[in-house]
């Protein structure tokens, strides 16, 4: 079956412009996380959804950066006035109802963002 | 906060060698324990998922083990193929921090032909 995707796989922007970043779960998937990866390092958790509201957000850097899952489904991780130190891959992974402690996080391809 | 440590950084080997790759956390109150494999420039796929109960799990030639009480896993890979080539990342999820996965850096594994 389809895996999680995220669009675009590239996108190139000026410091100081807005992007938005999609992400499609896998159908049926409740939870829904967004992870920062800069280069050489492992990801960093930004934020959790589970169904259409935000569980935890703790992970969000500053207030430039914001999430919506409004249908429970596909989510947008929007950044205001970019930063060069915004430049990372950004994955999306979701996981299925069940069990907490048996729940495999499922990732995408990512999205590359390069901020100019 | 819990942090989380992959030693080696990198590791070459020629084909065929068995290995082992190592992951610490300081907090050992984890829900699971996940080895995720990432090739250049791609999203993540998992490995193995360990549950707190569990010592070890296997797949094919992958083993990951788990000691919780020493704050330590390891992941080997027995007879090592070209193709095994990527970057090996652990991730814990802890009990009291809701579903987030906290990762180490990384393991990048080059075998050679």
């Amino acid at each position: 079956g389809a895996g999680v995707s995220q669009t675009p796989s590239n996108k190139v922007t000026e410091k100081g412009k807005y992007v938005e970043l999609r992400c499609d779960p896998i159908s049926g998937h409740t939870a829904l996380y967004w992870y920062r990866q800069s280069l050489g390092q492992g990801p960093e958790f930004l934020i959790y959804f589970q169904g259409t509201g935000a569980a935890d957000d703790s992970g969000l850097p500053n207030d430039r950066f914001f999430a919506v899952r409004p249908e429970g489904s596909v989510s947008t991780l929007k950044i205001q006035r970019t930063e060069r130190g915004d430049s990372a891959m950004y994955l999306c992974a979701s996981s299925p109802p069940g069990l907490a402690g048996a729940e495999t996080q499922y990732f995408g391809p990512g999205t590359r963002l390069l901020v100019l | 906060k819990q942090e989380v440590t992959q030693i080696p950084a990198a590791l070459s080997v020629p084909e065929g060698e068995n290995l082992v790759l190592n992951c610490s956390f300081t907090d050992s109150a984890i829900y699971n324990l996940q080895w995720f494999r990432q090739d250049p420039g791609k999203g993540l796929t998992s490995l193995l998922l360990i549950q707190s109960s569990q010592r070890e799990q296997t797949s094919g030639r992958l083993n990951a083990s788990l000691d919780k009480s020493s704050g330590r896993s390891t992941l080997y890979i027995a007879a090592s193929q070209p193709g095994d080539s990527a970057t090996y990342l652990c991730a814990v999820r802890l009990y009291n921090a809701g579903n987030m996965l906290t990762f180490g850096g990384g393991t990048r594994l080059m075998v050679k032909p």
